[in-house]
């Protein structure tokens, strides 16, 4: 079974510009997580989807928004970059219910110059 | 939304010694795990623990769901188990909840 996959690995941005990541989960998976990684503020949760449905939010501005398709592939996009969203950008995926453990794809690395 | 706190921050051993890695939470949490993430940025999954015991090869893992931590054991350690070791935690529908990390350097 195929893990959880996330595009592209890696990317590089100006200031001011405006991002698109994409995480297709396990095959079964219906709900999404995303997370920020910086090496000051460590692995923070953005948000999480599940059918189509964001299902919790992180405290991150606006200018970070995420959805899920039918199909359970999820992107999020950051808009109006700032240097400081540099990062390690991860996706989770899970089966339904609290108590499913999370698995993690291998990150889209954002530089923004 | 709960705490998460791990220690040592950061731990040095030499190849072949033992190690215990802690992790307390706030308050109780229904779902548990354990990551391990190398040098390249990958979060591997170690254990799905929210109560008991479990083992896998030289790691294992104890959850004290009542007392709030759980325990993270490294047997025998081999350069490779160098990196950083997350525990995170959920309570309810609530989101994940991550530590700050254990970065680990076990050296030749």
């Amino acid at each position: 079974k195929a893990g959880v996959t996330q595009t592209p690995r890696y990317l590089i941005k100006t200031r001011g510009q405006q991002v698109t990541l994409s995480c297709s989960p396990i095959s079964g998976h219906r709900s999404v997580s995303w997370y920020q990684q910086t090496p000051g503020q460590g692995l923070q949760f953005l948000f999480e989807y599940f059918s189509e449905t964001q299902r919790n939010k992180g405290n991150f501005p606006g200018r970070f928004s995420g959805r899920q398709f039918s199909n359970s592939r999820s992107e999020m996009n950051v808009s109006t970059l700032e240097l400081g969203d540099s990062a390690l950008y991860l996706c989770a995926s899970s089966l339904d219910g609290p108590n499913q453990p999370q698995h993690f794809g291998d990150g889209t690395r954002l530089s923004i110059l | 939304g709960i705490q998460v706190e791990q220690s040592p921050p950061d731990l040095i051993l030499q190849e072949g010694a033992n190690s215990t890695l802690r992790c307390n939470f706030s308050d109780s949490v229904n779902n548990l795990q354990w990551f391990h993430q190398n040098p390249w940025g990958q979060l591997i999954n170690l254990f799905y623990i929210p109560s008991g015991t479990k083992q896998n090869g030289r790691l294992s893992a104890t959850t004290v769901a009542t007392e709030r931590y759980s325990l993270l054991y490294i047997s025998s350690s081999q350069t490779t188990d160098s990196g950083v070791y997350f525990c995170a935690g959920r309570r309810g529908g609530q989101n994940f909840v991550f530590g700050p990390g254990t970065r680990l350097s076990v050296l030749p």
